[in-house]
């Protein structure tokens, strides 16, 4: 089953934040963030493990709540460049099952 | 340069034909993943497989199939069976470790059935 994102879609200013939240109904072991551009290959950004830390660098990060099978992605301060899809992707203990969310249309705006 | 190809970029076929769409990878990654990505779905999985001779069925398996000969290789073969196959499909790529490691993907192909 898919893990839900929400929201579905973001439309920013540059130099606003985003928070793109990702759910999963199933015990999660890890967290993959990615973003794609259109007609583009996903690109990775960042993995979140379980038992890991807050990871992230300058003004994009994430966090895993573990007990809620949760992952939150944070955008402060948005360039143009940061606009395309993002998808988190759930891995499970002991299993290479890569499952993608329903994904989250980023636009940012001058 | 290491990384996956997808080939072709864009593939044209008939109503109730099989095609089949290339997938190599030279990381020397044991698992491997197809999706397929429709407007609003985001990626859904078909098929992986974490090694060679071995795949799995992944959500939306039916009407397709696959096979894993090599370690670097993973086609995808969409059968008359699938109802509704054009997408835009992805290949991946990862180390085996239990998604300790990042997926690395292809630059997709365009699948149109007419």
């Amino acid at each position: 089953q898919q893990p839900v994102q929400s929201p579905q879609a973001v439309i920013l200013r540059e130099g606003e934040d985003a928070v793109i939240n990702c759910s999963s109904s199933k015990a999660l072991y890890s967290v993959h963030w990615y973003r794609q551009k259109h007609g583009e290959a996903p690109v990775f950004l960042m993995i979140l493990l379980k038992g890991g830390e807050q990871k992230g660098h300058e003004k994009i990060s994430a966090s895993f709540n573990e007990k809620k099978q949760q992952s939150s992605l944070y955008l402060t301060a948005s360039q143009l460049s940061y606009s395309g899809t993002y998808f988190c992707g759930t891995l499970g203990a002991g299993t290479d099952k890569l499952i993608f969310g329903t994904g989250t249309r980023l636009q940012v705006f001058p | 340069d290491g990384g996956i190809t997808q080939s072709p970029k864009y593939l044209f076929r008939k109503e109730g034909q099989n095609v089949t769409l290339s997938c190599e990878q030279n990381l020397n990654h044991d698992a491997m993943y197809w999706y397929r990505q429709d407007p609003g779905q985001g990626l859904r999985l078909i098929y992986y497989s974490q090694i060679v001779n071995d795949f799995q069925k992944g959500d939306i398996a039916e009407g397709y199939s696959v096979s894993r000969e090599k370690k670097e290789s993973f086609p995808l073969t969409v059968t008359s069976a699938q109802k509704n196959p054009t997408a835009f499909y992805l290949c991946a790529s990862k180390w085996g470790q239990f998604g300790e490691t990042e997926a690395f993907f292809g630059q997709g192909t365009r699948l149109t059935v007419v």
